[in-house]
């Protein structure tokens, strides 16, 4: 059964860069078909996709982070990480990683989900 | 970016009640929009996609129903585990944008 789990540190200061991985279990981030990537959620708010990267390495990410967003795929590690750079207190979020099965499909396996908090 | 509306933003509704959810689409996405339930301190789950197609193993008194800009969720009975906060999001074009959620509380 795949898994996914999040790790990072939890508090990031402002302008510096958050950096999330996610591992994954169970299954093979080589496989093809699939795309693994991120969204988050500010405490008590709605969801936010910010992107994903397909097997083969291409990314697709949300215009409004693009210019500060990185998904990228370690296949010898079985993982896949987030940078997101320059934050501020409006990044501070849970962050899940999650599993698509297709580029306009819905996220099938999620992780649990990771609060990232953004403080001096 | 397409923007989802949702409404209620909450209700507040009895075991055994029908339940209505709404969400707009600020143009017109066909069917492309899927619907989750989130409880507290949990990923969202997925409950139906393609506006209408229940995900394997979500119990059948969840229905989706809708298309172009107008959706709707249905819980046609609910039950003590539905009180959840629900969100619709749509996949015709990025970014895959999310409505704003609706908490369904016990009355």
């Amino acid at each position: 059964q795949l898994q996914l789990q999040e790790s990072g540190p939890g508090l990031v200061k402002p302008s510096e860069t958050l950096s999330l991985t996610c591992t994954v279990s169970g299954g093979s981030i080589s496989s093809s078909t699939y795309y693994w990537g991120w969204i988050r959620q500010p405490p008590g708010k709605g969801l936010e996709w910010i992107g994903y990267i397909y097997y083969s390495g291409s990314t697709y990410y949300n215009p409004s982070l693009k210019s500060r967003v990185t998904i990228s795929l370690d296949t010898s590690k079985n993982h896949f990480s987030l940078k997101l750079n320059s934050v501020t207190a409006a990044d501070t979020a849970v962050y899940y990683c999650a599993r698509w099965g297709g580029q306009q499909l819905p996220p099938l396996v999620w992780g649990q989900g990771t609060l990232v908090t953004v403080s001096s | 970016a397409i923007q989802l509306t949702q409404s209620p933003s909450s209700l507040s509704a009895s075991v055994g009640d029908r339940v209505t959810i709404t969400c707009r689409a600020s143009q017109g996405i066909a069917t492309a929009l899927t619907w989750y339930q989130q409880k507290p301190g949990k990923a969202p789950r997925l409950l139906i996609y393609d506006a209408s197609i229940l995900e394997s193993g979500v119990p059948s008194r969840f229905s989706g129903t809708g298309s172009g800009t107008d959706f709707t969720l249905t819980i046609s009975s609910l039950q003590p585990e539905d009180f959840a906060t629900y969100f619709c999001q749509q996949f015709i074009g990025s970014p895959f944008t999310f409505g704003g959620g609706t908490k369904v509380e016990i009355k």
